[in-house]
């Protein structure tokens, strides 16, 4: 049971556009969500992170949005970069315990 | 941010031998140090959770007695594979979390690739 789901696979975006990365959840008591990037044969480099009682939360060019209704959140990256291509992981725990449950991931190509 | 080291990075082993993964948090003390196994294009999947001086928790499916982990101090754990065969094959990620420093951010290692021959 794929308790956090990426559903698109891959994802290409032209250099300086925004690129859109979305992530479903199914376990409403996951309670904080984390965006990673990852590159081949490293470990994920965390990117930006959201509490459940928060909707949006902002640093630099990376903006999450959380929509707890829909269990639903997103990465926004604008303006996308071709150094921002890499394997894009969400990811959600419940509590203050460090358990992340990751979801399949999306491949981001930034084409200049 | 905080440093996590693994090594070795990438190991090639004959089926039937064991194999010792080391995973270190360089500056801060980790009360939790999670293991991962990653497939190519699949997810990280955790396969065990460890606390410093208990015994592992093991994920769903997870063999406890072929994938030994052992959580002696505060800033290193090891993931053993014992009697490793060719389906053991894949990339093994480790986290290290203390809730004294961040919320709920783990930092993980750079990753182990094993190739079991």
């Amino acid at each position: 049971d794929q308790q956090v789901k990426q559903n698109s696979p891959s994802l290409s975006v032209q250099e300086g556009r925004i690129s859109i990365l979305n992530c479903d959840y199914t376990n409403s008591m996951f309670d904080y969500f984390l965006w990673y990037k990852k590159y081949p044969a490293e470990g994920p480099t965390f990117l930006i992170s959201i509490s459940s009682i928060k909707d949006k939360n902002e640093d630099g060019r990376f903006t999450v949005f959380l929509n707890k209704s829909a269990k639903h959140l997103s990465l926004h990256i604008v303006p996308s970069q071709p150094g921002d291509s890499a394997v894009y992981f969400c990811a959600a725990t419940e509590g203050q315990g460090g358990k992340l449950i990751f979801g399949q991931g999306t491949e981001l190509s930034v084409k200049p | 941010g905080a440093v996590v080291s693994q090594h070795p990075s990438r190991v090639i082993c004959k089926s039937g031998t064991s194999v010792k993964i080391e995973c270190r948090s360089l500056d801060f003390q980790a009360t939790t140090m999670f293991w991962y196994r990653q497939f190519p294009k699949q997810s990280l999947m955790l396969m065990a959770t460890s606390n410093e001086g208990s015994k592992a928790t093991y994920e769903q499916g997870v063999e406890k007695d072929k994938f030994l982990i052992n959580h002696a101090s505060l800033t290193l754990s090891t993931l053993t594979v014992t009697s490793a065969h060719p389906e053991d094959s894949s990339f093994y990620i480790c986290s290290a979390y203390s809730p004294n420093r961040w919320n709920t951010e783990a930092f993980f290692g750079q990753g182990t690739r094993l190739t079991v021959v």
